[in-house]
């Protein structure tokens, strides 16, 4: 079955503790992204990959590191958390820049 | 930056009932995407539009590129408790960085 994946798919952690949200998928997709959606504001694009070793910043990049080492897998880094990086988060990957973007199922995550 | 306006914001309607939502920029995108969002759930692609002018129908949902590629709608004929959700538009305007509005919330009473 085509799916995004993401682990966790609930955390919740203090402030200053690193901590790592995976994504992967298994349809060979180029493009890969991280979004973050909070209640008023939307969905607002993180960081996103173009392919392996490919990655730029999105709208909101401040407080999160990622990396794509392999094409399948694309983590979300947050090296001291925050309780403003409360949120809902949303994996998603395509095979173009202009492709259908499918999204994982979600991580809701709670710094306190 | 949010370039994409979304309106209304929230609508409540009974079964039955037609709608249109509105997706809007001064932004030129050179295609613009509709997603449905459920609750707990991620968001899954409705279409995609490409050319100004464009309509594409899908059963009871029917939208529109608008001719100058800034502007697009959703039109849902005949609502049913089950259209009742999250619909997103997205697009981008430069660059590859996708661009979401923040979305109209639909609920759909029977």
């Amino acid at each position: 079955e085509a799916q995004v994946t993401q682990n966790p798919r609930y955390l919740i952690t203090v402030t200053g503790k690193k901590l790592t949200v995976t994504c992967s998928q298994n349809m060979n997709h180029e493009y890969m992204s991280w979004y973050r959606q909070d209640p008023g504001l939307g969905l607002r694009q993180i960081y996103y990959s173009m392919n392996v070793e490919v990655t730029d910043k999105g709208d909101v990049p401040e407080g999160y590191k990622v990396s794509r080492k392999e094409k399948r897998n694309f983590p979300l880094i947050l090296e001291s958390p925050s309780p403003n990086q409360t949120s809902l988060y949303f994996c998603a990957s395509s095979f173009g820049t202009g492709g259908e973007q499918y999204f994982g199922p979600g991580t809701r995550l709670t710094v306190t | 930056t949010q370039l994409l306006e979304q309106s209304p914001q929230f609508l409540s309607i009974q079964e039955g009932e037609n709608l249109t939502v509105y997706c809007n920029s001064s932004s030129v995108f050179s295609s613009l995407q509709w997603y449905r969002q459920e609750p707990g759930e991620g968001p899954v692609l409705l279409v995609t539009v490409v050319t100004g002018g464009e309509v594409k129908k899908l059963k009871r949902l029917t939208f529109q590129f608008g001719d100058a590629r800034k502007d697009s709608s959703l039109h849902i004929t005949a609502a049913q408790p089950g259209d009742t959700g999250l619909y997103l538009c997205a697009g981008r305007p430069s660059g590859y960085a996708l661009n979401f509005g923040k979305g109209t919330s639909l609920l759909v009473t029977p």
